[in-house]
């Protein structure tokens, strides 16, 4: 069964601090990742999409890694910002597959304080 | 751009009553999907759409119903709403090829309560 798994499920950091955020995923045969930003009470926002040739890609302060061969993603925020507070979620498409070919991770919730 | 439009944001609901939640879309896409977000989950696909007249099942589907008339709409039904049915409903729309880069598009979210 395809299965995302996102670590951690959540984190507290103070704001101008660095972090990353882990996504393992047994997804096959595998198409691309997305990391989305979930601010509080609104709709994912796509942050990064990246394709099996890709293993680094920046947005702004947030750059995805992605390790094809052990199946492991990471996104690195830098320079925490306030608003950076929200929840973030890994997903991972298939080649083909029915419906949407989505496999969603449950999301890590960030906190960044003052 | 508006981008995806979805109705209300907020409704309680009493056990079997019935309502239908309201997306819509001003990008012409072909594909347009429902997804329910519950605690401790991932977002699960209820049903989705690659074009007018055209629906299929998610992951999700019982107790829900859809229809997809125009391109722009694509609203989800309640019949007989129950308490499993709390969560929060998510229309979403895109490209019909997603491929490598197509971008998926959220809306803002439909909290539903069911007592």
């Amino acid at each position: 069964k395809n299965q995302v798994e996102q670590s951690p499920q959540s984190l507290i950091i103070l704001e101008g601090k660095n972090c990353t955020l882990q996504c393992n995923y047994t997804v096959s045969p595998f198409s691309n990742l997305r990391w989305y930003k979930q601010d509080t009470g609104r709709g994912p926002v796509s942050l990064t999409i990246m394709t099996f040739s890709e293993n680094t890609k920046s947005n702004g302060r947030y750059t995805a890694t992605l390790d094809a061969d052990t199946k492991q993603s990471s996104l690195h925020i830098t320079a925490s910002q306030l608003s950076d507070s929200a929840s973030y979620i890994c997903v991972v498409k298939v080649v083909g597959g029915g419906a949407d070919g989505l496999t969603f991770g449950k999301g890590t919730h960030l906190i960044i304080q003052p | 751009n508006a981008g995806v439009t979805q109705t209300p944001k907020f409704q309680v609901l009493k056990t079997g009553q019935s309502m239908t939640l309201q997306c819509a879309q001003d990008m012409n896409h072909e594909y347009m999907s429902w997804y329910r977000q519950d605690p401790g989950m991932g977002l699960r696909l209820i049903h989705y759409s690659v074009g007018a007249g055209i629906t299929d099942q998610g992951e999700v589907p019982n107790g829900y119903n859809v229809s997809r008339s125009t391109t722009e709409d694509f609203p989800l039904r309640l019949l007989s709403a129950a308490p499993s049915q709390t969560s929060v409903y998510f229309c979403a729309s895109r490209i019909r090829n997603l491929g490598t880069t197509g971008e998926l598009f959220f809306g803002e979210g439909s909290r539903l309560t069911v007592l």
